[in-house]
């Protein structure tokens, strides 16, 4: 139980352009998910938090106008990267809370900004 | 700022032998304790959860808590070497992980054959 699906797993892009990527709980329901950055050799940071039919909670130093998060129904949150620059270039994973278990995580999403 | 501290390593454990990781945090209000293993560009896989002063054992695996000393640690039984990985320890100051997760920055594992 307690799948999470992300997609899509790997993504090459230009900079200035924009990216969606999904995050899917597959058999259950999720009113809050998390997106999380991992840079090379670095730990997983929280970007933000998010929740089914309110606005999401950014930590400190994240962007939330660069980075765009929709949490509209209770098995899918986006996260779209807008105007996407190198320096973007990063691992990101979300996760989805299920009451009944531990976090897990999905299969994450490799992005490079050329 | 809530931290997690662990040793980056790398730890190199022979194959067969007992590897040990350990973590400490910060708030010591923190309830909630996992690890998570990581493979190299993968996303992290829970390996265990433990939140009361113990020990916790599941297979070849076994977390220790002490809350008073803010430390948590990983035993790994009968190393074999595709336990070799990254050893993510996670933090969170609510049950379950309901606030998120802070992650400790990992020790590398390496268990030779």
């Amino acid at each position: 139980g307690a799948v999470v699906s992300q997609h899509p797993s790997r993504v090459i892009c230009k900079s200035g352009t924009s990216v969606k990527i999904e995050c899917r709980s597959l058999d259950f329901q999720a009113t809050t998910m998390f997106w999380y950055r991992q840079f090379p050799k670095q730990s997983l940071m929280l970007m933000a938090t998010s929740n089914e039919g309110s606005k999401a909670t950014y930590e400190q130093g994240v962007e939330k106008d660069k980075f765009l998060i929709n949490h509209a129904s209770l098995t899918l949150s986006t996260l779209t990267v807008t105007s996407a620059h190198p320096e973007d270039s990063s691992f990101y994973i979300c996760s989805a809370l299920n009451m009944n278990s531990p976090l897990h995580f999905g299969n994450g999403t490799r992005l490079t900004v050329t | 700022q809530k931290e997690v501290e662990q040793n980056s390593g790398p730890l190199s454990v022979p194959e067969g032998a007992i590897a040990s990781l350990n973590c400490t945090y910060s708030d010591r209000g923190s309830q909630s304790f996992f690890w998570y293993r990581q493979y190299s560009g993968k996303s992290p896989e829970l390996i265990m959860s433990i939140y009361s002063n113990g020990d916790k054992e599941d297979g070849r695996f076994t977390a220790q808590l002490n809350k008073a000393s803010q430390y948590v640690s990983l035993l790994i039984r009968d190393s074999q070497p595709s336990d070799s990985a990254t050893y993510l320890c996670a933090v969170s100051f609510s049950g379950g992980g309901a606030d998120g997760l802070t992650f400790g920055k990992g020790t590398h594992l390496i268990i030779q054959p």
